[in-house]
């Protein structure tokens, strides 16, 4: 079945370095959805970036990541954190077959 | 205005009793979600419907069943709960393959 791999654990990071959390994805079907989901501390996971095109680079909120179905990866990148980019992210896979699965998660914390 | 939405959001219950989470959604999404999350264990999917009456067992689905007679509303229920089902219970929506609209969570204790 579908499966999702992410960065494991923990990130930490200085503030102002760059961030690239990893996402790769299996499935057998040709035109996945890939999504970032961003959870702060005691808050509810909610949707940062989706992609269904290959080779588009999307983003949002200074955050960005481009499908390559070639590689089977989404990895989530920004130029330069900041203190309130610590939060968990989830990297997700969906298709309109199976039920969506979620990679394990990544903690991102970013220091002073 | 796209919200989802859970009730209770914090409750204490004792080995044994019966437990309802029930989840509201204004989208008119068709598919709804079950996910309980524990430290270090991410996101567990428990149940997923894809519209009223049409539920499917998702990764963990042992000790839970589920109740869907509305499309708006999608109820969680542990039957006899256990102390290991303490934890944060999470629903979701979406339309079918798309975005998930996260509740604000549940966070259940068991004692």
């Amino acid at each position: 079945g579908d499966s999702v791999t992410q960065t494991e654990g923990l990130v930490t990071l200085t503030e102002g370095l760059p961030v690239m959390l990893n996402c790769t994805y299996q499935t057998i079907y040709s035109n996945p959805f890939l999504f970032w989901y961003v959870q702060h501390l005691n808050e509810s996971p909610r949707l940062l970036l989706k992609s269904f095109t290959d080779n588009k680079r999307t983003e949002h909120q200074g955050f960005h990541a481009t499908l390559h179905k070639s590689s089977s990866s989404f990895h989530l990148q920004k130029s330069s954190a900041q203190l309130s980019d610590s939060a968990l992210y989830y990297c997700a896979l969906s298709n309109n077959n199976n039920a969506p699965r979620f990679g394990a998660g990544t903690k991102l914390s970013v220091k002073p | 205005d796209m919200k989802v939405t859970q009730m209770p959001r914090y409750l204490i219950k004792r080995m044994g009793e019966n437990v309802l989470l029930e989840c509201g959604q204004d989208m008119s999404h068709e598919t709804m979600y079950w996910y309980r999350q524990d430290p270090g264990l991410g996101l567990q999917l428990i149940y997923i419907s894809y519209d009223v009456d049409s539920n499917s067992e998702g990764d963990i689905p042992k000790g839970y069943r589920v109740s869907r007679k509305k499309r708006e509303h999608f109820s969680l229920i542990l039957d006899s709960a256990k102390t290991n089902q303490t934890s944060v219970y999470f629903c979701a929506s979406s339309s079918t393959g798309d975005e998930q609209y996260f509740g604000p969570g549940t966070r259940l204790t068991v004692l």
